[in-house]
């Protein structure tokens, strides 16, 4: 079944306290992406990843790292959370040139 | 710079139309998306224009006018299922660039 996976789907952590969300897709689709969505602002775009090991900014970067080494696979890392980084975090891909983006189950992520 | 408008909310009954509205400023625009989100769930693709005109699938249709910066989603014989929040979406930046936007909840009633 194509799909995108994240994990885990709940968080609770600590402010300061490094944490990684995985991504995965088994479609073999180039572009990879990263959405925060919170009350009243919608879905923002954190960062987006053309191909493997290419990888730009979106709107809210701040506060976020992202690597891209296997096709497959983009995870989103806070090297220092803090509390507003609490939000649902979702992953999304896509075959580059369409513009179809197949979401993942999100994350909520709560930083103590 | 960028911007979006959607309204926040629009209520419609059972079985009518509704047409929800998408105006965006964004340099090097390619198209517009349309995305669906129920409660506590994920966005799914609806429909994509790229050119100017009307795009229907089944119940759903879409439009754009580029000179006008404008969209709309346009929704028929609506059913509860349909209570939900929607997302245009304009891609620019080389194609990949997405910006969603606070999306309008839309709240179907018997």
């Amino acid at each position: 079944e194509a799909q995108v996976t994240q994990n885990p789907r709940y968080l609770i952590t600590v402010t300061g306290k490094k944490l990684t969300v995985t991504c995965s897709q088994n479609m073999n689709h180039e572009y990879m992406s990263w959405y925060r969505q919170d009350p009243g602002l919608g879905l923002r775009q954190i960062y987006y990843s053309m191909n493997v090991e290419v990888t730009d900014k979106g709107d809210v970067p701040e506060g976020y790292k992202v690597s891209r080494k296997e096709k497959r696979n983009f995870p989103l890392i806070l090297e220092s959370p803090s509390p507003n980084q609490t939000s649902l975090y979702f992953c999304a891909s896509s075959l580059s040139g369409k513009n179809i983006q197949y979401f993942g189950a999100g994350t909520r992520l709560s930083v103590l | 710079g960028q911007s979006l408008e959607q309204p926040s909310e629009v209520t419609a009954v059972e079985g009518a139309i509704v047409q929800i509205n998408c105006t965006y400023q964004t340099s090097g625009f390619y198209g517009l998306s349309w995305y669906q989100q129920h409660d506590g769930g994920a966005p799914t693709f609806l429909s994509y224009n790229a050119l100017d005109g009307l795009e229907e699938t089944g119940r759903f249709s879409s439009f754009l006018s580029r000179s006008d910066s404008y969209g709309y989603l346009l929704l028929q014989e609506l059913q509860m299922k349909d209570s939900a929040s929607y997302f245009c979406a304009p891609l620019s930046g080389g194609y990949q660039k997405v910006t969603f936007g606070t999306g309008t909840k839309l709240q179907v009633i018997p």
